[in-house]
């Protein structure tokens, strides 16, 4: 079984400053993916970024990067710039290489503020 | 584009009348998700098909049921609403094992369900 946990239930940061989102996670498996999804809100939940357990390298994806600390089970989201657009709940998740589904953390609420 | 749609965004039954949330998928993905997201809560999956494959998650209620009758189309029925099964039901696909599309989890915009 998986867990993933997500300490922050509410982060906040100032427009075009840096903020990092933290996620723990526990897995068995040696072959497994991360993920955080963005879900505004109203609107449809959106992959932001995604690492694979076997690469060193972290993610990076324009503004979004990843921390990806494998031995200590840490994968945390660095946004960078951020934007009002930014402004919604992120999840962190997992999945196992033999399973189909995703393990969700509880969720960050971010707020921009302008 | 390709997409996930959900059918209707909103959703509105009585207690205990049955209510069926469409979903379709011009992905051609053969993964389909339905979760159950309660305010300020991660999804919980509820089952998934891989093509005609269903699989239930352990702790889905038996109120809660699925059909898929093509690639393109997946349903779930609640039997018999409850209040406490007023959430968003959302959908998603993913592609099949080894495809580039097999990692990533898309979304469907969600069908708000409430129950009165």
């Amino acid at each position: 079984a998986q867990t993933v946990t997500q300490s922050q239930p509410e982060m906040s940061v100032q427009e075009a400053e840096t903020v990092t989102l933290s996620c723990t996670y526990d897995t068995s498996e040696s072959d497994y993916y991360l993920f955080w999804y963005k879900q505004p809100p109203s609107r449809q939940m959106i992959l932001v970024i995604r690492q694979e357990a076997y690469k060193q390298q972290n993610a990076t994806e324009n503004r979004f990067s990843v921390n990806f600390q494998k031995a200590a089970k840490s994968f945390s989201l660095k946004i960078s710039d951020s934007q009002l657009g930014d402004a919604a709940m992120y999840f962190c998740a997992c999945r196992s290489g033999s399973a189909r589904q995703l393990t969700f953390g509880s969720g960050t609420q971010l707020t921009v503020l302008p | 584009d390709a997409m996930v749609i959900q059918n209707p965004r909103y959703q509105v039954t009585q207690f205990g009348k049955p209510v069926t949330l469409s979903c379709s998928q011009t992905l051609n993905h053969n993964v389909m998700y339905w979760y159950q997201q309660k305010s300020s809560q991660a999804p919980k999956l509820l089952f998934h098909y891989y093509d005609k494959d269903f699989n239930n998650e352990a702790d889905t209620p038996d109120n809660f049921q699925s059909r898929r009758p093509n690639t393109s189309f997946c349903f779930l029925d609640i039997r018999s609403p409850g209040l406490g099964d007023a959430a968003m039901y959302l959908c998603a696909t993913s592609g099949s094992l080894g495809g580039p599309s097999y990692n990533e989890q898309f979304f469907g915009p969600g069908t708000r369900l409430t129950v009165l």
